[in-house]
């Protein structure tokens, strides 16, 4: 029944490895979102698609690149990973936002990335 | 400056003490603002949307004043379930994408 998944919800890695993570959505919404979580706790939004387009690209590296292949998948593909990119990835859903809100924003429980 | 800020605390409570948290956010264009509940190494979830006249949720209410950019949330009656990092968030819809923008975090504990 779960809302939100993503997997891995561990992963391990070597630098310059190249990983992906994978997230669905059984709740029928149309966005969906990535979002980053650094050591110091702080959630960033990274990326958003709204029925599969891309509709917000924060500052992120280009070795980060989202793919969505239907509006209940947004999956996540890491290229050449850096010690930096060490964080909690978390990956959000809501309905498609008409006006300003409220919008509550759905969360998966979240993939803890570690670079070494 | 940080677009949303938020006292980190940690703030360390006993059960049954009221206990008031603060965010300012700089972007007067924000639209919508919230407030998330974040257990350690868990999601975070929703706690209650804020809206401009104040709004309470049994032992939480919610305040906004857009002139001075400020949102508050206070807990009354304080359980030690309630211990958890309450996230200030803030929308802004660009016409195409709804973003959200989290605070940093206040640290509750609340103890025996």
């Amino acid at each position: 029944d779960t809302a939100v998944s993503q997997t891995p919800k561990y992963l391990v890695t070597q630098m310059g490895n190249d990983k992906s993570i994978k997230c669905e959505q059984n709740l029928g919404h149309d966005t969906m979102y990535w979002y980053k979580q650094d050591s110091k706790k702080f959630l960033k939004i990274m990326f958003s698609y709204n029925n599969k387009e891309l509709i917000i690209n924060e500052t992120v590296p280009n070795r980060f690149s989202p793919k969505s292949p239907d509006k209940a998948h947004l999956n996540l593909h890491i290229n050449s990973l850096e010690l930096g990119d060490s964080a909690v990835y978390f990956c959000a859903s809501s309905p498609n936002p008409q006006g300003a809100g409220p919008y509550e924003q759905y969360f998966g429980p979240g993939t803890r990335l570690t670079v070494t | 400056r940080k677009e949303v800020e938020q006292d980190p605390g940690p703030f360390n409570v006993p059960e049954g003490a009221t206990v008031a948290f603060n965010c300012t956010y700089s972007n007067s264009a924000s639209q919508s603002f919230f407030w998330y509940r974040q257990d350690c190494r868990k999601e975070p979830k929703l706690l209650m949307s804020v809206y401009s006249s104040g709004n309470e949720d049994g032992r939480f209410t919610a305040q906004l004043n857009r002139a001075s950019q400020y949102i508050s949330l206070l807990i009354r009656d304080s359980k030690l379930s309630d211990s958890a990092t309450y996230l200030c968030v803030v929308n802004i819809y660009t016409g195409t994408a709804s973003k959200l923008t989290f605070g940093t975090g206040t640290r509750l504990q609340v103890t025996l």
